[in-house]
């Protein structure tokens, strides 16, 4: 099994800076590397595909790098409604995983 | 409108066991791989099962393979989880999600609906 692990696991951050999020698989992904955005009370978003590809209606303030091991995703100038729990998950190989979440709160 | 409705939560006995659905509407389902998520309570999101387009081919998580049953219905166009032997570890919201086939992550996701399981 793939194991994913994010860091940090919570992000204090100030309406407009930047936040930059990390995923590190236990082995290479190539670039089958998705994040998602989850809300208090809400199911989860999908952002960012591919490890860069944004999905529609997604924000050019979100984007994705990396590929093989390590991705990043970064949020360029935060929004109050960015803040929420962001999870990466590999679809690589079997079975699917998920890493445990990076909370972006309000500093 | 693109729509996952999921049903079938409730409370479940230690043992017992509970099946949910996944209705679903506004694309053509039988053309989209799907998958189930679950997210216990405060915790990180789970990946349990997955089926392809045509149900041929199914996927399972370790922690629920040999209890659980994935299976859908394209003329219903529904999807459904079968889950059996249920423990307290199976507490959790259960999503069902689209997967962007042939790629296997989601691009849409159900609200959830909360499985709890205890005696």
């Amino acid at each position: 099994e793939i194991v994913m692990t994010q860091s940090p696991a919570t992000l204090s951050v100030s309406p407009g800076e930047r936040a930059t999020l990390s995923c590190r698989a236990s082995q290479s992904l190539s670039s089958d590397l998705a994040w998602y955005q989850q809300k208090r009370g809400q199911a989860p978003r999908l952002l960012i595909y591919g490890a860069s590809t944004r999905a529609t209606g997604i924000p050019a303030r979100f984007s994705g790098s990396g590929s093989g091991t390590e991705f990043t995703l970064t949020i360029s100038s935060l929004q109050s409604e960015d803040f929420a729990v962001y999870y990466c998950q590999q679809y690589n190989n079997w079975p699917l995983t998920f890493g445990g979440g990076t909370k972006v709160e309000i500093k | 409108e693109v729509q996952l409705l999921e049903s079938g939560g409730g409370l479940g006995q230690p043992g017992g066991s509970l099946r949910l659905s996944c209705a679903v509407s506004g694309f053509t389902f039988r053309t989209y791989a799907m998958t189930w998520v679950r997210q216990a309570p405060g915790k990180g999101l789970e990946w349990v099962s997955g089926i392809s387009d045509g149900g041929d081919y199914t996927y399972y998580a370790e922690s629920v393979k040999g209890r659980f049953t994935i299976s859908r219905d394209n003329s219903k166009n529904t999807l459904y989880l079968q889950m059996n032997s249920l423990t307290a570890d199976d507490t959790a919201i259960y999503y069902c999600a689209r997967v962007d086939t042939p790629s296997w992550y989601f691009d849409l996701w159900g609200r959830g609906t909360l499985v709890t399981v205890s005696s």
